[in-house]
């Protein structure tokens, strides 16, 4: 089992271009999250998906989409990336009795 | 809106055990506290987690007071590999998900 996987590792944009983040889980998980970590601070929830088809806001959603392409995908979309999402951006999906988060390796973004 | 909160920093002698202490003070009966480390900006990882009695699993214990105010992550013999930020976590159920409010955490530093 590979687990959550994350591509790209890292991405250097310029302010305005687009890019998708891509998340994969292969744990049979319903709900996978999208998080993003500032220097020094703890994870703010960006958008999370309950189940396959649904998506919901988290507390900083402002600037992202998302889309769960099925029960294994989970994808976050910079329309028109900006300084301030520069990051680094953490999937997760949760399962399990104990309702264990786990993380994929993370998305370096920084857009100039 | 922190639910909970930690020391910056710790410092603890290779060997000896490591007392990460959390105030969450505001949680509710039914919300759970979880323990999750990050090393070196890795994908944080999963320690521990309880509602009102004390756990102990491979990794760690987890000691919740009484009127479940606070709880310390306790690793036994601490050792180079332990050094990370440890965050403690409160875990909140929503009617279709699972809420984690991370706080800043704590940076633990393990000394030969």
């Amino acid at each position: 089992n590979a687990g959550v996987t994350q591509t790209p590792k890292f991405q250097v944009l310029k302010t305005g271009q687009s890019m998708t983040l891509q998340c994969a889980q292969d744990m049979n998980h319903n709900s996978m999250y999208w998080y993003r970590q500032d220097p020094g601070m703890g994870l703010r929830l960006i958008y999370y998906s309950a189940s396959e088809g649904t998506t919901d806001k988290g507390e900083v959603p402002n600037g992202y989409n998302v889309s769960r392409l099925n029960k294994r995908e989970f994808s976050l979309r910079l329309e028109s990336a900006a300084p301030s999402q520069t990051s680094v951006y953490f999937c997760a999906s949760i399962g399990g009795t104990s309702e264990t988060q786990y993380f994929g390796p993370g998305t370096r973004l920084l857009v100039l | 809106d922190a639910k909970t909160t930690q020391p910056t920093s710790m410092d603890c002698a290779e060997g000896r055990a490591a007392n990460l202490p959390c105030n969450h003070s505001t949680i509710s009966g039914n919300e759970y506290v979880y323990w999750y480390r990050q090393i070196h900006s890795q994908g944080p990882q999963y320690i521990i987690h309880g509602l009102k009695n004390n756990e102990t699993n491979e990794m760690a214990s987890l000691i919740i007071t009484e009127d479940r105010k606070s709880s310390t992550l306790i690793l036994p013999h601490a050792t180079l590999r332990d050094t990370a930020v440890y965050y403690c976590i409160v875990r909140v159920s929503a009617y279709n998900f699972n809420k984690f409010y991370f706080g800043s955490g704590t940076k633990l530093n393990v000394k030969p």
